[in-house]
C-alpha cells in the first residue's frame, strides 16, 4: 500500500499569501496518477488537480500541481478567503488508492 | 449533468450492517467504477473499494475484506456499498464518487452528497 504524508498538518496563512502544500508518498508513484482535493465542512470534496499537474474543471489558475516520483506539491498563489479548507491529495496509481491525511489551510 | 444522490443518514447497532445506495444519473452508468470513500469525525478522507458498473467486479482496501460488500443495479443506476458487522469505528461520513474517466485508476470528479451512518448502542 502506498501511503502519503502531507506537510504540514495545518498552515495559517491571509488572503493574499501564496500556499505551498506538500504530499510525499513512500514509494514511487506515476505522476500521472496523483490528484489533489479541497474540502470543506458539510460539503462533498472538489477535485482540484488530476495527473499532478492538471487542473480540474472549473478550478481557478491560481491553483497549481507540480512534483513527480515521491514528492508533489500543491501552489495556491494567491489565497482567497473562499481557499481555507482541508487539502488532501490521492494516489490513483495502485490499489488501495489511498489518501493522504489532509493539510488544513487556515486564516 | 452528472449526479451522485445517495440515501439518507442511518442510526444502527454495533454488529448490525447498513447498506448506502447511489443512484447516479446524466451519463453512461455502465461506462464509469464507482469508489466510495468515508470520512469518521475528525479524521480525514479513506478509500474503501471501487465497483465497475459495468461487469460488477470490485476491489476493496484490505482493512475492509470480508465485511464490505459493493453491488449494482443496471436497471437504475444505482451502486450500493454494504458494510456488516458494524462498531462504533465505523460511524462516519459515506460517499460515493465517479471517476474523471471510464478506467479504475481515475481522480473522483463527481461525488454524492454524503451519507452519515452513526454506530451506537
Amino acid at each position: 500500500e502506498i501511503v502519503l504524508t502531507q506537510s504540514p498538518g495545518t498552515l495559517s496563512l491571509s488572503p493574499g499569501e501564496r500556499a505551498t502544500l506538500s504530499c510525499r508518498a513512500s514509494q514511487s508513484v506515476s505522476s500521472t496518477h496523483l490528484a489533489w482535493y479541497q474540502h470543506k465542512p458539510g460539503q462533498a470534496p472538489r477535485l482540484l488537480i488530476y495527473g499532478a499537474s492538471s487542473r480540474a474543471t472549473g478550478i481557478p489558475d491560481r491553483f497549481g500541481g507540480s512534483g513527480s516520483g515521491t514528492d508533489f506539491s500543491l501552489t495556491i498563489s494567491r489565497l482567497e478567503p473562499e481557499d481555507f479548507a482541508v487539502y488532501y491529495c490521492q494516489q490513483y496509481d495502485s490499489s488501495p488508492y489511498t489518501f493522504g491525511q489532509g493539510t488544513k489551510l487556515e486564516i | 449533468q452528472e449526479q451522485l444522490v445517495q440515501s439518507g443518514a442511518e442510526v444502527k447497532k454495533p454488529g448490525a450492517s447498513v447498506k448506502v445506495s447511489c443512484k447516479t444519473s446524466g451519463y453512461t452508468f455502465i461506462s464509469y467504477y464507482i469508489h466510495w470513500v468515508r470520512q469518521a469525525p475528525g479524521r480525514g478522507l479513506e478509500w474503501m473499494g471501487v465497483i465497475n458498473a459495468s461487469g460488477g467486479s470490485t476491489k476493496y482496501a484490505q482493512r475492509f475484506q470480508g465485511r464490505l460488500t459493493m453491488t449494482r443495479d443496471t436497471s437504475t443506476s444505482t451502486v450500493y456499498m454494504d458494510l456488516s458487522s458494524l462498531t462504533s469505528e465505523d460511524t462516519a461520513l459515506y460517499y460515493c464518487a465517479r471517476g474523471r474517466t471510464m478506467v479504475r485508476g481515475s481522480p473522483l470528479a463527481y461525488w454524492g452528497q454524503g451519507t452519515l451512518v452513526t454506530v451506537s448502542s
